[in-house]
């Protein structure tokens, strides 16, 4: 069963870091390419960041450019995403989703949420 | 980037009637176009891909038409499960962009 499972999530203060993990199963993970998605609360979806299998493509949405990063351990099956400089506006749950291009499988989110 | 404008925002509908959700394109995505629904809760669920492509185990009353900027999702009969927010999405070029969401509520 493919499966998608994140953790790291949490609270962190305003300027702070935090980074989140994603593990894959089920699946050929170094031949999948890779997508970070989030929603803040009460809102829509937000596209966030992608990555190809190799990982040596990488895209981000302009809100997240330069201060999160995505990278990925295919020895480990997992994704990861750095984020730094967090804002407020950063609080939402973010889900991991295989693929770039449409999402056919997702996870059940982790929550991070940016307050003082 | 392109932006995707969902309409309407709500739709209330009867149990058992037919349900036509719109998605708009500020430029043309070709048929680089999914449909998901979320549940409260839950992450969202892939629906509809190559703007008319059921997902794998999508019952066939949810439906996709359009290309270029103009989209449709047709749910022909609707149950109680299918009550939901549904957003499109679409993958022609970067950024990845969704729309603001219909939510698909009770009559």
């Amino acid at each position: 069963e493919v499966q998608l499972l994140e953790s790291g999530g949490g609270l962190v203060q305003p300027g702070g870091s935090l980074r989140l993990s994603c593990a894959a199963s089920g699946f050929t993970f170094s031949g999948s390419a890779m997508t970070w998605v989030r929603q803040a609360p009460g809102k829509g979806l937000e596209w966030v960041s992608s990555i190809s299998g190799s990982g040596g493509s990488t895209f981000y949405g302009d809100s997240v450019k330069g201060r999160l990063t995505i990278s990925r351990d295919n020895s480990k099956n997992t994704l990861y995403l750095q984020m730094n400089s967090l804002r407020a506006e950063d609080t939402a749950v973010y889900y991991c989703a295989k693929d770039f291009t449409f999402f056919g499988v997702w996870g059940k989110g982790t929550t991070v949420t940016v307050s003082s | 980037e392109i932006v995707m404008t969902q309409s309407p925002a709500t739709l209330s509908v009867s149990p058992g009637e037919r349900a036509t959700l719109s998605c708009r394109a500020s430029q043309s995505v070709s048929s680089n176009f999914a449909w998901y629904q979320q549940k409260p809760g839950q992450a969202p669920r892939l629906l509809i891909y190559g703007a008319s492509t059921r997902a794998t185990g999508i019952p066939a009353r949810f439906s996709g038409s359009g290309s270029g900027t103009e989209f449709t999702l047709t749910i022909s009969s609707l149950e109680s499960e299918d009550f939901a927010v549904y957003y499109c999405q679409h993958y022609n070029n970067w950024p990845r962009t969704f729309g603001q969401g219909t939510k698909v509520e009770i009559k």
